[in-house]
């Protein structure tokens, strides 16, 4: 049974086009995170969640859009898709903020490739 | 401004024989360290963490020791084995960057039999 599952694993688009990724965690943590990992295997937060309150938003610019219908999900939707954005996205989750109980659990990534 | 630095982008060791990872840091409000181990095509998976409070956690055949003065850490794997080979990522949390981990770019470890 998947912790952290998030679909598609493989998204291949054409520059222009409106994609989202989809996340789900069983785990029961209040705190669910957007990572993007670049070309040169940087990880790098995007956004944070906890329970459905926006935490943090890293400067991504407004074509990212996350959605957070409940703690349990953490969806991200991608509008006018630029050659910039591919790379691989990670979806993951948290019991907690800080401190103790931070060990984020990861999805298996989505590889997006814009052409 | 990258606060959290693995100098060495690749790593090979002997089966049997330890395995250091070690990871710098530049922000002191960092309280707490994580270190995790990534097979392609899957996502990074934790591995060992360690609280500013403490200089050494072990679990296992891993061990995280870290040097507050020095604003460093390292990871020991003994003794290493094939299955570890993998890219192994150091992160850090707390301070300004509460609510996120801010990672290093990773180290290649190739465990040779």
């Amino acid at each position: 049974d998947t912790a952290v599952s998030q679909t598609p694993k493989y998204l291949v688009t054409q520059m222009g086009n409106d994609k989202s990724i989809k996340c789900e965690q069983n785990l029961g943590h209040d705190t669910m995170y957007w990572y993007k990992q670049d070309s040169k295997k940087f990880l790098k937060i995007m956004f944070s969640y906890n329970n459905k309150e926006l935490i943090i938003n890293e400067t991504v610019p407004n074509r990212f859009s996350p959605k957070s219908p409940d703690k349990a999900h953490l969806n991200l939707h991608i509008n006018s898709l630029e050659l910039g954005d591919s790379a691989v996205y990670f979806c993951a989750s948290s019991q907690a903020m800080g401190g103790f109980n931070t060990e984020a659990f990861f999805g298996q990534g989505t590889r997006l490739t814009v052409v | 401004d990258q606060q959290v630095k693995q100098n060495s982008p690749s790593l090979s060791v002997q089966e049997g024989r330890i395995s250091i990872l070690n990871c710098d840091y530049t922000n002191s409000m960092f309280d707490y360290f994580l270190w995790y181990k990534k097979y392609p095509a899957e996502g990074p998976t934790f591995l060992i963490s360690i609280s500013s409070i403490k200089d050494k956690n072990e679990d296992g055949r891993f061990t995280v020791f870290l040097n507050k003065s020095a604003k460093h850490l390292s990871l020991h794997i003994v003794p290493s084995q094939p299955g570890d080979s993998a890219v192994y990522f150091c992160a850090a949390n707390g301070g300004t960057s509460y609510g996120k981990l801010t990672f290093g770019q990773g180290t290649i470890l190739t465990v040779h039999p």
